[in-house]
């Protein structure tokens, strides 16, 4: 139990577009996810605090306007990445809380997003 | 606020010897304390966590941690390294159930054979 999918693994745009990524609750109901990013051999940051319904809670420091956010149900958060620029290659991944299993949080596997 | 501290972003030991990783943490509120880990490319793996009552808490794969709140630490153990256990170990902190987790920088751990 406790399946967090995040979808694409792996994704290779250029530089302009936008990249959407989608994190999902596969056995459970998340009211909150959390979305990091992680530079190659670095810790992860947390970017932004995803609640289903309302506007999410950005980190200092992190664009709002450019890492858009959006938890339209209880089991789907997205990530986009608008106007995709080099700088923004990273790997993310989210997280989210299982209500019925207590602490602790599982995390998605992870995208890989490179833009070229 | 919240924030932890992992003593060393490297570290080696030889396969069969005592592994132990470092972490300080600093909160405002009663921490909730976890280990994570990371192999290449991949999200990340719980391995164990500390809420409330019994400091010292077990793991998987022969992981425990003992939260001292004297120390403001909580460092990762086990008896005897695996090859298998070289990967990148991240400590974090919470401030409480629905909170945020913040990470430590990480380790990365080193099997000698």
């Amino acid at each position: 139990g406790a399946v967090v999918s995040q979808h694409p693994s792996r994704v290779i745009c250029k530089s302009g577009t936008s990249v959407k990524i989608e994190c999902r609750s596969l056995d459970f109901q998340a009211t909150t996810m959390f979305w990091y990013r992680q530079f190659p051999k670095q810790s992860l940051m947390l970017m932004a605090t995803s609640n289903e319904g309302s506007k999410a809670t950005y980190e200092q420091g992190v664009e709002k306007d450019k890492f858009l956010i959006n938890h339209a149900s209880l089991t789907l958060s997205t990530l986009t990445v608008t106007s995709a620029h080099p700088e923004d290659s990273s790997f993310y991944i989210c997280s989210a809380r299982d209500p019925r299993r207590g602490y602790g949080y599982t995390f998605g596997s992870g995208t890989r997003l490179t833009v070229v | 606020a919240q924030s932890v501290t992992q003593l060393g972003s490297h570290v080696s030991v030889s396969e069969g010897a005592l592994v132990l990783l470092r972490c300080n943490y600093s909160s405002s509120v009663p921490p909730y304390l976890f280990w994570y880990v990371q192999y290449p490319n991949q999200g990340l793996q719980l391995l164990l966590k500390y809420t409330t009552g019994a400091t010292l808490v077990k793991g998987i794969n022969g992981f425990e941690a003992e939260f001292k709140k004297s120390e403001t630490s909580f460092h990762l153990t086990k008896p005897s390294a695996h090859m298998s256990d070289a990967a990148e170990y991240f400590c974090a902190v919470s401030g409480g159930r629905d909170d945020k987790i913040i990470f430590g920088k990480g380790t990365r751990l080193h099997i000698l054979p």
